[in-house]
């Protein structure tokens, strides 16, 4: 019962800027964006999450739409460490309903 | 951040045994916790919720029989997969978050991986 639509695979090249997509249009205004990775047989890691205006922290940058019907998640110099799967989520309460996510490949 | 344990990593057990799993919040305390599991291969898929001190939340399709949840203090929940059967097999996946709300991030432990023979 995912609310988001995300491509489901992506590639990048190393070094490179990863820009992965993320729709939401069915939003409610008090639900934030948030996105997780998932390495390969771990836990889920947080990334960053915001409500409408744009967010940066030391992993990630989050960029939403005026509209906030979508939103790209930019990790600015991709490693071969971030080939991971990366989900979006939006919610306004605790529980994280994950959707397939991107399979991010980062290609040397 | 905040700090998740799971434990054990991962078990091997024979079918119809129990197996008990734990959810440690390290450097906070969580009157919430959640508990998922993920198939091969697919996403996680939230089980239930773990509330201190009263009953867990299930969610549909999950048998709350067959997967005991306990919540006995604000840093411990516990998840029992009673009779286990081969298609319990799974990774068991638990997350909290040191404050509750709108806005609050969820931290991930790393998983349990069940084996089920």
């Amino acid at each position: 019962d995912a609310k988001t639509t995300q491509p489901p695979s992506m590639d990048c090249a190393e070094g490179r800027a990863a820009n992965l997509p993320c729709n939401h249009s069915t939003i409610s205004g008090n639900e934030y964006v948030y996105w997780y990775r998932q390495i390969h047989s771990q836990g889920p890691q947080y990334i960053i999450h915001g409500l409408k205006n744009n967010e940066t922290n030391e992993m990630a940058s989050l960029i939403i739409t005026e509209d906030r019907k979508s939103s790209t998640l930019i990790l600015p110099h991709a490693t071969l460490r971030d080939t991971a799967v990366y989900y979006c989520i939006v919610n306004n309460n605790n529980d994280m309903r994950f959707g397939a996510g991107t399979r991010l490949t980062v290609k040397p | 951040g905040a700090v998740v344990s799971q434990h054990p990593s991962w078990v091997i057990c024979k079918s119809g045994t129990s197996v008990k799993i734990e959810c440690r919040s390290l450097d906070f305390q969580a009157t919430t916790m959640f508990w998922y599991r993920q198939f091969p291969k697919q996403s996680l898929m939230l089980m239930a919720t773990s509330n201190e001190g009263s009953k867990a939340t299930y969610e549909q399709g999950v048998e709350k029989d067959k997967f005991l949840i306990n919540h006995a203090s604000l840093t411990l929940s516990t998840l029992t997969v009673t009779s286990a059967h081969p298609e319990d097999s799974s990774f068991y996946i638990c997350s909290a978050s040191p404050l509750a709300g709108p806005g609050e991030t969820q931290y991930f432990g790393p998983g349990t991986r069940l084996l089920v023979l």
